[in-house]
């Protein structure tokens, strides 16, 4: 039973232009969020994480939204940049779940082209 | 500092061979969980280990698999009998705060193959 979904398997975007990743959780329990980024051949790296007390999180070109009534949080992406091509992750941890545990998408590949 | 380390980086065995992956935290990180990506999928949780604490092996697919840790450093995941469905990345994490919620750092995996 997939708790947290990303139900975008890849985007597209052009260099400079905004990239919006969504990812959809079933969990009420969830309160912490997280997304990774990860190259081919290497681990996942943080990126950025919300905390549900929040419903917005900016870090330089990196922003999270998180909508709790909907159980939907988005990563925006702006300027998109090529070095931004890789696959990102949406993870979720709460109450209740072994601490710390994340449950993961199944990640949308991201490809920003010139 | 050095990040997560593992070996080997892949591991190609045959069908009902045991196989042993390592993990090397980073220093000081009390946490290390044991996740894995099957191929088209999102990382799935295995075992976690906390300090002296009892594992939660909450996510071990079947009695094949086990894992073990000495203290606060090197964790060891062993996969008897492999199956051919064993055959996934095997990813590392670990983490510094025990309460809260805290950044986990991962590993490049371990790609296992099992023909």
């Amino acid at each position: 039973d997939q708790q947290v979904k990303q139900n975008s398997p890849s985007l597209s975007v052009q260099e400079g232009r905004i990239s919006i990743l969504n990812c959809d959780y079933t969990n009420s329990m969830f309160d912490y969020f997280l997304w990774y980024k990860k190259y081919p051949a290497e681990g996942p790296t943080f990126l950025i994480s919300i905390s549900s007390i929040k419903d917005k999180n900016e870090d330089g070109r990196f922003t999270v939204f998180l909508n709790k009534s909907a159980k939907h949080l988005s990563l925006h992406i702006v300027p998109s940049q090529p070095g931004d091509s890789a696959v990102y992750f949406c993870a979720a941890s709460g109450r209740g779940s072994t601490l710390g545990r994340l449950y993961f998408g199944r990640g949308t590949q991201l490809t920003v082209w010139p | 500092g050095a990040g997560v380390s593992q070996s080997p980086s892949n591991k190609v065995t045959e069908k009902g061979k045991d196989v042993e992956l390592r993990c090397d935290p980073i220093s000081g990180h009390t946490a290390l969980y044991w996740y894995r990506q099957r191929l088209g999928q999102g990382l799935e949780f295995l075992i976690y280990f906390q300090g002296n604490s009892a594992p939660d092996k909450s996510g071990l697919p079947s009695d094949r698999f086990s894992a073990e840790r000495t203290g606060e450093s090197v964790s060891t995941l062993t996969i008897q009998r492999t199956q051919q469905e064993d055959s996934a990345v095997y990813l590392c994490a670990s983490s510094h705060r025990t309460s809260g919620y805290n950044e986990q750092f991962f590993g490049p995996g371990t790609r296992l193959t099992v023909l």
